[in-house]
């Protein structure tokens, strides 16, 4: 069963402005990790950003950063200033922690228009 | 190396051919895995080493699908009989170690099955 859902298969943004990719997660488990992916056209996936369910704190990676909701399962990814190359697939990845199976979501394609 | 190598870039089989499929992690990892990305899907988890442990192996479809890692470095990922089916990106992680949490990956093998 998919444990991920990315609801959004394409999102468009203006270069320059602000863009929020959405994510959501089925789990009973209380201790995991979540994270963002970025995949090129070249393929090889790129972490963004992580996220420790236990931390309440919203992660932060420069122009990246979450909106973590434990409780709604929710984990949006917020790209600020958006350039040309933020262009790419965006995965949303679930993971139990001292689990080796990370669950992905199916991607949202982003565009960026000059 | 600098980063996890996968070769070859792109494979194209007939169908009932048997392929290998390589994967050379980054120097010292002791996590490997395996991940099969279907057109315009998220990757799925295939299996997971530990030095030359395959300790999950759960994500593997069928019989016809065998990974190994006999020396703790390089792997490779056997398909038997390919199908229509197995036509996908197959890709490689590696991470430091079992509890560290990120998995870097390489840029993919592209396997079509004719």
């Amino acid at each position: 069963a998919q444990t991920v859902t990315q609801s959004q298969p394409e999102m468009s943004v203006q270069e320059a402005e602000t863009v929020t990719l959405s994510c959501t997660y089925d789990t009973s488990e209380s201790d995991y990790y979540l994270f963002w992916y970025k995949q090129p056209p070249s393929r090889q996936m790129i972490l963004v950003i992580r996220q420790e369910a236990y931390k309440q704190q919203n992660a932060t990676e420069n122009r990246f950063s979450v909106n973590f909701q434990k409780a709604a399962k929710s984990f949006s990814l917020k790209i600020s200033d958006s350039q040309l190359g933020d262009a790419a697939m965006y995965f949303c990845a679930y993971r139990r922690r001292n689990n080796n199976d990370m669950r992905f979501g199916a991607g949202t394609r982003l565009t960026v228009k000059p | 190396g600098a980063g996890v190598s996968q070769s070859p870039r792109y494979k194209v089989a007939k169908r009932g051919q048997d392929v290998a499929l390589r994967c050379d992690p980054i120097s010292g990892h002791v996590s490997l895995f395996w991940y099969q990305q279907a057109l315009g899907q998220g990757p799925e988890f295939l299996t997971y080493f530990q030095n030359e442990a395959q300790l999950d192996k759960s994500g593997l479809p069928s019989d016809r699908f065998f990974a190994e890692r006999p020396e703790g470095s390089v792997s490779t990922l056997k398909i038997q009989r390919t199908q229509q089916e197995d036509s996908a990106v197959y890709l490689c992680a590696s991470s430091p170690g079992p509890t560290h949490t990120e998995a870097f990956f390489g840029q993919g093998t592209r396997l079509t099955v004719v």
